[in-house]
């Protein structure tokens, strides 16, 4: 099965600067996607950026941006320019791209921004 | 376009009473999922359906807790009797249901469930 492990229960940044979220996985299968996921206090899970093992570059949305290691099973999420709005508690996730299956999260790590 | 919907949003119940949860997806979606997330901890998958039926409920408790989609669209998840362990957030997410790692989900702003 597989598992996604956080181990950053938490992490603060001030406004402006850039911080890293790390996120590591085990897996068997070698076709899958990995996700970022921001739930703030609200609830709602909203995507940050995903990113689709076969592709080598690391995918980019604005402010935010990944480190795709495959060989490590290592993705972590750089948010650039960091804005309160940020603030919320983030998830990693797993999905295989072997049939409609579900998404596997990590525990998350809550972020905090300071201004 | 509306999002996926959720009611109600927060629910306090004693031990052993029953509850319901509903969900209404994103128009148009075929694929349904029900996650539970435990305070601390990352959602976890209880049930899926594909239109109105089960694709995976192998982490359902099944000896309280039971879901049904009715005509491929709403979905209920009730639990019955509750116990305090069930005091979570239970999330709903919709997806269009392609057979591929880039469907993506969209999710409802969950039901904050309180067991006393």
């Amino acid at each position: 099965a597989q598992t996604v492990t956080q181990s950053q229960p938490e992490m603060s940044v001030q406004e402006a600067e850039t911080v890293t979220l790390s996120c590591t996985y085990d897996t068997s299968e070698s076709d899958y996607y990995l996700f970022w996921y921001k739930q703030p206090p609200s609830r709602q899970m909203i995507l940050v950026i995903r990113q689709e093992a076969y592709k080598q570059q690391n995918a980019t949305e604005n402010r935010f941006s990944v480190n795709f290691q495959k060989a490590a099973k290592s993705f972590s999420l750089k948010i650039s320019d960091s804005q309160l709005g940020d603030a919320a508690m983030y998830f990693c996730a797993y999905r295989s791209n072997s049939g409609n299956t579900p998404l596997v999260f990590g525990k998350g790590t809550r972020l905090s921004v300071i201004a | 376009e509306a999002g996926v919907a959720q009611s109600p949003r927060y629910k306090i119940i004693e031990k052993r009473q029953s509850v319901a949860f509903w969900c209404n997806p994103i128009s148009g979606h075929a694929t349904l999922y029900w996650y539970q997330q435990i305070l601390g901890q990352g959602p976890k998958l209880l049930i899926q359906f594909q239109n109105n039926g089960v694709v995976d409920d192998s982490q359902l408790p099944k000896d309280r807790f039971s879901a049904e989609r009715l005509k491929g669209v709403d979905s209920t998840l009730k639990i019955q009797p509750a116990k305090l362990e069930d005091s979570a957030v239970y999330l709903c997410a919709s997806s269009l249901g392609a057979n591929r790692g880039t469907d993506t989900q969209y999710f409802g702003p969950g039901t904050r469930l309180t067991v006393l």
